[in-house]
């Protein structure tokens, strides 16, 4: 079965430091997608980068980059320069492979991160 | 562009009411899905949508109902609400099942 997991349930990062956000997954798939999502206070989920199973590079977003690990099946959120609105929590998320015609998404259990100023 | 919108966005029910919630797409996206957010468990799906008039069962389907008779539009109905189903939920759509998903703001449910 498919699985998502996000083993820090909170983290704080000093302001204008990089903090790291784990995430690793299970899948048997050899074509999947791997997606971050922010989640701020007010509610919305907001979709921030995505990797490709096949992808050689790693994905950069901005600020955002995704440090993308096949053989250890993780995908860990790098955000750079960490800024006070980055406040909030973070989802990551694998849809299904290309035998799924569905496009489904699989979440974590989410990470809350706080900025200290 | 309002892109994904949900109706209503707090309710309040007492146990064994019915409602529906709604979810409007105007970026004529083919998929379509409902999620439900609890605390320390992410997002898990309820039912979803490939297509106009098309739907099927995600994770947790077990005491709701859906809807798609148009393609801008899917529908979400309990039928006998539970306290079970307090719950925050998510509307999503999709261009294709490659892309990334665009969220509703969510709509907050009480069942008391």
């Amino acid at each position: 079965a498919q699985k998502i997991t996000q083993t820090q349930p909170g983290m704080f990062v000093q302001e204008k430091e990089a903090v790291t956000l784990d995430c690793t997954y299970d899948t048997s798939d050899q074509s999947y997608g791997l997606f971050w999502y922010k989640q701020p206070s007010s509610g919305e989920m907001i979709f921030l980068i995505y990797q490709g199973s096949y992808d050689e590079q790693n994905a950069t977003e901005g600020r955002y980059s995704l440090n993308f690990q096949k053989a250890r099946k993780s995908a860990n959120l790098v955000i750079s320069a960490s800024q006070l609105g980055d406040s909030a929590m973070y989802f990551c998320a694998m849809r299904e492979g290309r035998s799924s015609n569905t496009g489904k998404l699989i979440f974590g259990q989410g990470t809350t991160l706080q900025v200290k100023p | 562009n309002a892109g994904v919108t949900q109706t209503p966005k707090f309710r309040v029910l007492k146990t064994g009411q019915s409602m529906t919630l709604l979810c409007a797409q105007d970026m004529n996206h083919e998929y379509m899905y409902w999620y439900r957010q609890d605390p320390g468990m992410g997002l898990r799906l309820i039912h979803y949508s490939v297509g106009e008039g098309t739907t099927a069962k995600g994770e947790v389907p077990d005491g709701y109902n859906v809807s798609r008779l148009k393609k801008q539009n899917f529908l979400l109905g309990l039928e006998s609400a539970a306290p079970s189903q307090t719950s925050v939920y998510f509307c999503a759509s999709t261009e294709g099942r490659y892309n990334e998903q665009f969220f509703g703001p969510g709509t907050r449910l009480t069942v008391l």
